[in-house]
């Protein structure tokens, strides 16, 4: 068990809609990272917050957004789903935020399938 | 652009035997080399990692070897173990390279008993 808790484990919706992920980090990490990771395109950066503020952003697709509230839990928004978004979604917390001196502690992940 | 190429895709080893698994990066700008493992259901782990400062780096049965000017590094796991059958991800960071983990493709390690 790493110490980072996401929820919910699972979740099927349908296309078009939108779904919230949810994120806690260990305790006394800053940092929290969102990670896709889906077969075709593996495991990719979405974006990290560092004690509230967005610190790194990857190829995350405009109908995604995130935040990091004062509590240091992190939410993931996906909006205007489609099928492609179908995918585990990981969270990842470390202590700074910088990930080369800091290790990233992975969540179990949500597996979203999108119908 | 994938920036970090992982090979193979897929490996079988007999218990005890050597496995390896292979990465080569294209930026530069990378100066963290980390590996990570993943068993089916959880999230990747980190297992063992390196800097392009020393060309090996050895923590019990695992080895990462890295070679700067050939822009490659690979994961040797000696005496491999039928517990040691999961997803192994090489990734890159560097803060001038994006401030990002980039991973490599995966590799399916299976260790036959």
């Amino acid at each position: 068990d790493s110490g980072v808790t996401q929820t919910p484990k699972h979740l099927i919706t349908a296309t078009g809609q939108r779904v919230t992920l949810r994120c806690s980090p260990r305790s006394g990490d800053l940092s929290v990272y969102w990670y896709q990771q889906s077969l075709d395109q593996g495991l990719q950066f979405l974006i990290q917050y560092y004690n509230g503020e967005e610190r790194a952003k990857g190829n995350i697709l405009e109908r995604f957004s995130a935040q990091q509230f004062p509590d240091l839990h992190s939410e993931l928004n996906l909006s205007s789903l489609e099928l492609g978004d179908s995918a585990l979604y990981f969270c990842a917390s470390s202590v700074g935020p910088q990930s080369s001196y800091n290790e990233q502690f992975f969540g179990p992940g949500t597996r979203l399938t999108v119908l | 652009q994938q920036q970090v190429k992982q090979s193979p895709q897929s490996l079988i080893v007999q218990k005890g035997g050597i496995s390896i698994i292979n990465c080569a990066y294209e930026n530069t700008a990378f100066d963290y080399f980390p590996w990570y493992q993943q068993f089916p259901g959880k999230g990747p782990a980190l297992l063992i990692a390196i800097r392009p400062d020393v060309s090996e780096k050895k923590e019990g049965r695992f080895t990462i070897s890295f070679n700067k000017s050939a822009k490659q590094f690979s994961l040797h796991i000696m005496d491999s173990q039928p517990g040691d059958s999961a997803t192994y991800f090489c990734a890159a960071w560097g803060y001038n390279a994006g401030n990002m983990l980039t991973f490599g493709g995966g590799t399916r390690l299976m260790v036959k008993p």
